[in-house]
């Protein structure tokens, strides 16, 4: 049973374009959601992170979008660089966090 | 601080064999996990610990799992028997109190093979 999901394995993008990643979660009693990058070899780094008290935050770049009713979690990365190639976990919990299956982003020139 | 220390970075046995994978927490963080990453399941919680006390082992996938810890600056997951089925990368996390802004950090994760 997956009470957080990644629908998208893979994105495809042109640098300088919007790179949008979806996740959806199933538990309404998760508070806490995080999004967390992974380059091959290496452990997942956190990278941005909203709590269910709010809507939108943004660092830089990057910005999150939550959307309780939908159960919904969205990260937007604006420009995107060939830098950001990974791949992106989003996480939901309260005292532990639950991870999706990922979402492999390639940012081409 | 160094970050979350692994050990070992790659582990190659047989099937059938006890493995031990080991953790070092960020001192002073009170919570550690332990994930498993497959294709098909992304990152998979094992276990969770909370001031050393195992909080939730729902996600040990079989009694062939276990892990402890024997106190704040260490903890282990072990195999036994190990089966090729349990070939994955294992990471570690630990963090401060969840859920208040403060994330979890990761260690650089064991890759499992069993032949």
């Amino acid at each position: 049973d997956q009470q957080v999901k990644q629908n998208s394995p893979s994105l495809s993008v042109q640098e300088g374009r919007i790179s949008i990643l979806n996740c959806d979660y199933t538990n309404s009693m998760f508070d806490y959601f995080l999004w967390y990058k992974k380059y091959p070899a290496e452990g997942p780094t956190f990278l941005i992170s909203i709590s269910s008290i709010k809507d939108k935050n943004e660092d830089g770049r990057f910005t999150v979008f939550l959307n309780k009713s939908a159960k919904h979690l969205s990260l937007h990365i604006v420009p995107s660089q060939p830098g950001d190639s990974a791949v992106y976990f989003c996480a939901a919990g309260t005292d532990k966090l639950i991870f999706g299956t990922g979402t492999r982003l390639q940012v081409f020139p | 601080d160094a970050g979350v220390i692994q050990s070992p970075r790659h582990e190659v046995t047989e099937m059938g064999q006890e493995v031990t994978l080991r953790c070092k927490p960020i001192s002073g963080h009170n919570s550690l996990f332990w994930y498993r990453q497959t294709m098909m399941r992304g990152l998979e919680l094992l276990i969770y610990f909370n001031n050393n006390v195992p909080i939730d082992d729902s996600g040990m996938p079989e009694d062939r799992f276990s892990a402890k810890m024997p106190n704040a600056s260490f903890s282990t997951l072990k195999i036994q028997p190990s089966e090729p089925r349990d070939s994955a990368v294992y990471f570690c996390a630990s963090s401060l109190v969840l859920g208040q802004g403060i994330e979890a950090f990761f260690g650089q994760g064991t890759r499992l093979t069993v032949v």
